[in-house]
């Protein structure tokens, strides 16, 4: 299993602004997610953090927006840059753990003003 | 990408009955169908999982079953309780690894 925790756990930001956001896993896993979940819906994919390497992009989703970073193998970061009300929403980090098994953190809280 | 549909949205039943909920997927190269329990508040919980050259799994009071020529795979509880009652993801994984939800089934087992 993986333990991921999450910083914050939650913020309030003006519109403008950029907040970034950090993952931990308490153990080396191979890939590591970011997800964006807005009140009342499902999960969607933001992107693949690759270790060492450019981050995968889901359609809808650009680098200048969400950067992401991954130094190693059980940390990654996500920026939401320049943010307006619109990227209120709560952001989850996730780790593949093993083969098959997905564990998510906490989320982190975000609201825009 | 995987899409990934997913019915109903909201299901209520009562305690003791069964619930089941459904998903099709898109993408026939998905190899891997995880179910997620989410309560409010938290992070999702996987609760059972299904590899594609499985046809049906089963734990206690929950079992999933996989239908991969039809592109379908279906959750059921058995015997609910109250303590069921939370949003329910089924999710795809593709052959990069990527994962992709379904929109969510409300359950609330009444007492």
């Amino acid at each position: 299993s993986a333990v991921i925790s999450q910083k914050p756990s939650r913020d309030i930001c003006q519109r403008g602004t950029s907040l970034t956001i950090q993952c931990q896993v308490d153990s080396q896993v191979t890939m590591m997610f970011w997800y964006r979940q807005q009140p009342g819906q499902s999960l969607t994919l933001i992107a693949t953090a690759n270790q060492g390497s450019e981050a995968t992009y889901e359609s809808g989703f650009v680098i200048d927006k969400f950067p992401i970073s991954r130094p190693n193998l059980t940390f990654s970061t996500l920026t939401v840059s320049n943010m307006s009300p619109e990227d209120s929403s709560i952001y989850l980090c996730s780790a593949l753990a093993g083969v098959d098994t997905q564990y998510f953190g906490p989320g982190t809280r975000l609201t825009v003003l | 990408g995987e899409n990934v549909e997913q019915h109903p949205s909201t299901l209520s039943v009562q305690e003791g009955d069964s619930a089941v909920i459904k998903c099709t997927y898109s993408d026939s190269a998905s190899n891997y169908f995880p179910w997620y329990k989410q309560e409010l508040g938290k992070r999702p919980q996987l609760i059972i999982d299904i590899r594609s050259n499985v046809g049906e799994k089963k734990d206690q009071r929950i079992a999933v079953t996989l239908n991969k020529t039809a592109k379908h795979f279906s959750l059921h509880i058995t015997e609910t309780q109250p303590e069921d009652s939370a949003v329910y993801f089924c999710a795809a994984r593709n052959t990069g690894n990527q994962f992709y939800f379904g929109t969510g089934t409300s359950l609330t087992v009444i007492p």
